[in-house]
Order: C-alpha cells, then structure tokens, then sequence
C-alpha cells in the first residue's frame, strides 16, 4: 500500500461544477502539499499545510489530521483547471523529503 | 518562480553511455532534489542535496549519482544508462526543506 493514496484517478467535469480530489495518508506528517501539472508537464506548488483551511481564488484545501486525510475542492470549475493534481507528505521522519501520490488527472469540459 | 533551469531538455541516449543532467538555480535555496515521474507512479526520489557537497540517497538511486559543488548547480549522472531509466527527470529547490519549487523537466530516452 502507498504512503499516499489519491482518489479518483482520473476525473471529468463539466464547466461550473463543484470538484473534490482526496488524498490519504499513512504516517505522521509535518506538512501536506497539493501541486499541479499541466499538460505542458511544468509543476507548480498550490498549498502547503499543514491543519486547518487554505483558499486561494477557487481552490480550496483542507486536512483532518486525526484522520489522515486532505481534500482539494475547485469551485466553478474551468477548462483552464484541467491538469494532474498532485498530493504529497512531508513525513515527520523524512527531513525535507516528500512522498507523492500518483496524481489525479482532471478534465474539464466547456 | 525560482528561477530553475535544467538541461538538456529532451535527450536521445544509446543503452550503456553516460549521460548528465544539469539543474541550476538562481534563488540560493539550500535544499535540491532530483525526482523522476513515470506512468503508474508519483514521482520519486533519486536524490537529495541539502547543502554543497553534501547529498543523499532517495527511494531509487541505484543507477545514478549526483554532484553538488556549487550552491547553484545540482547534477544527475547516470554512469551507463539503461532502458529502465527512460524517464521524465525533474528537479526542485526548496529553501528551508518544504515548499519545492520545480524545474520544466527533462525528457530522456534511451534506446
């Protein structure tokens, strides 16, 4: 089993709808991160966190410690946010070093 | 953005040479990392440097080794390339360790 775990794979929507990828976790963290890459292949960092909520225009990211469990939420959702999302953790044993998931590719449709 | 190049881009390689990547940075960020993405996994470590000449191994360094004698310049040998190393190779700095900043990304295949 991965250290971290995305959930769905793949996923198509359509212009406007509301969008939630998950990502699960299995060790300690210091903190989680949500990435994108586009289809240029270019990866840029979304969110770093590491309790609570963090917004930024119509991306939304939130983690449940206890749980072990973050999810990233599009609000009126673009053909431009389609992209690999990537979910990593920081692992309290791991220093600087991250474990990725294996992303999951959204499409969305005009 | 911080200002991470690699290079070459794109590389064509025949199974059992050497080949190099170079990834330089402009921001003086302490931490470098080399990662490499594949269909079906994340991407995954190959190695870490937190400091010049000081490296580490990540989970799938077999195969590769790496350089760091200057703050700026992080390199990535594969000492005899091989066709399991057909791969997306990224690199990321990183300041104190935890928001990565990544490079375009090099494509290599070996034939």
């Amino acid at each position: 089993k991965n250290e971290v775990e995305q959930s769905p794979q793949n996923l198509t929507a359509q212009e406007g709808e509301f969008i939630t990828i998950n990502c699960s976790y299995s060790v300690g963290i210091s903190a989680l991160h949500w990435l994108q890459q586009h289809p240029g292949g270019g990866i840029v960092s979304l969110f770093m966190l590491s309790s609570g909520k963090k917004k930024h225009g119509r991306l939304i990211a939130t983690i449940n410690i206890q749980e072990k469990h973050s999810s990233l939420h599009i609000t009126a959702s673009h053909p431009r946010d389609s992209a690999v999302y990537i979910c990593a953790v920081g692992a309290e044993t791991s220093g600087s070093r991250l474990t990725f998931g294996e992303g999951t590719q959204l499409t969305v449709n005009p | 953005d911080a200002g991470i190049t690699q290079s070459p881009r794109h590389k064509v390689t025949e199974t059992g040479t050497p080949v190099t990547l170079r990834c330089h940075q402009t921001e003086n960020h302490r931490y470098m990392y080399w990662y490499r993405q594949d269909p079906g996994h994340g991407l995954r470590l190959i190695h870490y440097s937190y400091g010049v000449k000081d490296t580490d191994k990540g989970e799938v360094s077999d195969g590769y080794s790496v350089s760091r004698s200057k703050t700026e310049d992080f390199l990535l040998t594969l000492e005899s390339a091989t066709s399991s190393q057909t791969s997306v190779y990224f690199c990321a700095t990183a300041i104190q360790g935890y928001e990565q900043y990544f490079g375009p990304g090099t494509r290599l295949t070996v034939t």
